[in-house]
């Protein structure tokens, strides 16, 4: 069965520090990996995914997320984070084989607050 | 480019009222559409997917409904609704990233 695990309900981090979100996943076979975010009352805004290829993927607003295969994981990181990187953050995954649907399973959130 | 609406945006209903909300696609054909509801502000459930005109897959028995009259078209219903469905419910579309709608926020008093 899949699984996605984000530890941590909320991340605190000041301005101007680096920031990780942290995601580990289960999957049979080689996994696809999202990262999406939220702010309040909007829908999820893709971010960015691994599919194959260099471990370490660049998304949008200057995020970027590093794949592990051996530690299962692809976790969300930013070098200097802004206030209005504060949202609900989103990692998902689903296997290689696509089955029918093509579903996601998307881990619990984790809060994001950057303190100024 | 691909875009994705909701509507109604909110929606404010009394308990045992129907219950429709439409999610329709622009700039793709024979998409896979989804609706999920989330609860709380955090976790999503996945309620129905559909991977073509007609076909629609449940997740979790509920009291509601989904239908798919057209290939960019997906509706969620219900004939009497429950305190219970309160929530945001989001709809999306994927041929291999998903990508959302804005939602519809629902308040069943």
């Amino acid at each position: 069965a899949q699984s996605v695990a984000q530890p941590e309900d909320q991340v605190n981090v000041a301005e101007g520090n680096p920031l990780t979100v942290k995601c580990t996943y289960s999957v049979s076979g080689n996994p696809y990996l999202f990262w999406y975010v939220q702010y309040p009352n909007r829908g999820l805004q893709f971010l960015l995914k691994y599919i194959t290829g260099d471990n370490l993927v660049k998304g949008s607003y200057g995020f970027e997320a590093e794949f592990n295969k051996s530690q299962t994981s692809f976790h969300l990181k930013k070098p200097s984070a802004l206030v209005s990187d504060s949202a609900l953050y989103f990692c998902a995954v689903r296997g290689e084989y696509k089955g029918y649907g093509n579903k996601l399973v998307f881990g619990a959130g984790t809060i994001l607050r950057v303190k100024s | 480019s691909q875009t994705i609406h909701q509507w109604p945006a909110t929606l404010v209903q009394p308990v045992g009222s129907p219950l429709s909300l439409e999610c329709t696609v622009e700039g793709t054909s024979n998409p896979n559409l989804y609706w999920y509801r989330q609860a709380a502000g955090r976790g999503l459930q996945l309620l129905f997917y559909s991977v073509g005109i007609g076909q629609i897959s449940s997740e979790v028995p509920q009291n509601l409904s989904a239908s798919r009259p057209q290939d960019r078209q997906f509706i969620l219903s219900s004939k009497k609704l429950l305190l219970s469905d309160s929530g945001f419910y989001l709809c999306a579309w994927s041929r291999d990233t998903q990508y959302f709608g804005p939602g519809t926020r629902l308040l069943v008093l």
